[in-house]
């Protein structure tokens, strides 16, 4: 159980344009969502926490208008950069928590998507 | 905030050793995870551990909450656990923080 799927896997796309990411739970209900960025080498940076219904809350240092969450349901929360540049390239991770489990309950993450750009 | 320290950052094994990774943290924490990132970048759940021991295989860890500090043992390591190992602790307004990581490399 706690399945947490993230789509795509990879993804190529040319400076400017806009790439959305998907992240799922499969077979659990997740109030809060959580998204990372992970540069080659180095450890996850915690971007931004999503929560259902609310707006997202951003890591000091994240553009808000540049990297757009959604979290519409408890089972779906999209992370959309748009007008990309090849500085954003990097690898993105989602996680999740289920509902009416709060801090003492392990996260699930997704397998991450490859962002290039080009 | 919380800071999060790990140890050591790099280690080589020979196939079949024995290991200890630490993680040190700065603050009072609501639970600690420890993973293992493989090649392809799949963060694998190794443990849920906010104290005590558990173990599972060659796989073991202890976290002593009060002196806020957890160790991850791999006994007879393979090939297959090189990678990348992270520990990650839930801070105040359930934030994850992870560590920087302990990059292993097993050899043959």
């Amino acid at each position: 159980g706690a399945v947490v799927s993230q789509h795509p896997s990879r993804v190529i796309c040319k400076s400017g344009t806009s790439v959305k990411i998907e992240c799922r739970s499969l077979d659990f209900q997740a109030t809060t969502m959580f998204w990372y960025r992970q540069f080659p080498k180095q450890s996850l940076m915690l971007m931004a926490t999503s929560n259902e219904g609310s707006k997202a809350t951003y890591e000091q240092g994240v553009e808000k208008d540049k990297f757009l969450i959604n979290h519409a349901s408890l089972t779906l929360s999209t992370l959309t950069v748009t007008s990309a540049h090849p500085e954003d390239s990097s690898f993105y991770i989602c996680s999740a928590r289920g509902v009416g489990t709060g801090g003492n309950s392990p996260l699930h993450f997704g397998n991450g998507t490859r962002l290039t750009v080009t | 905030g919380i800071q999060v320290e790990q140890s050591p950052p790099d280690l080589i094994l020979q196939e079949g050793a024995n290991s200890t990774l630490r993680c040190n943290f700065s603050d009072s924490v609501n639970n600690l995870q420890w993973f293992h990132q493989n090649p392809w970048g799949q963060l694998i759940n190794l443990f849920y551990i906010p104290s005590g021991t558990k173990q599972n295989g060659r796989l073991s860890a202890t976290t002593v909450a009060t002196e806020r500090y957890s160790l991850l043992y791999i006994s007879s390591s393979q090939t297959t656990d090189s990678g990348v190992y992270f520990c990650a602790v839930v801070a105040s307004y359930d934030k994850v923080i992870f560590g920087p990581g302990t990059s292993l490399s097993v050899i043959p």
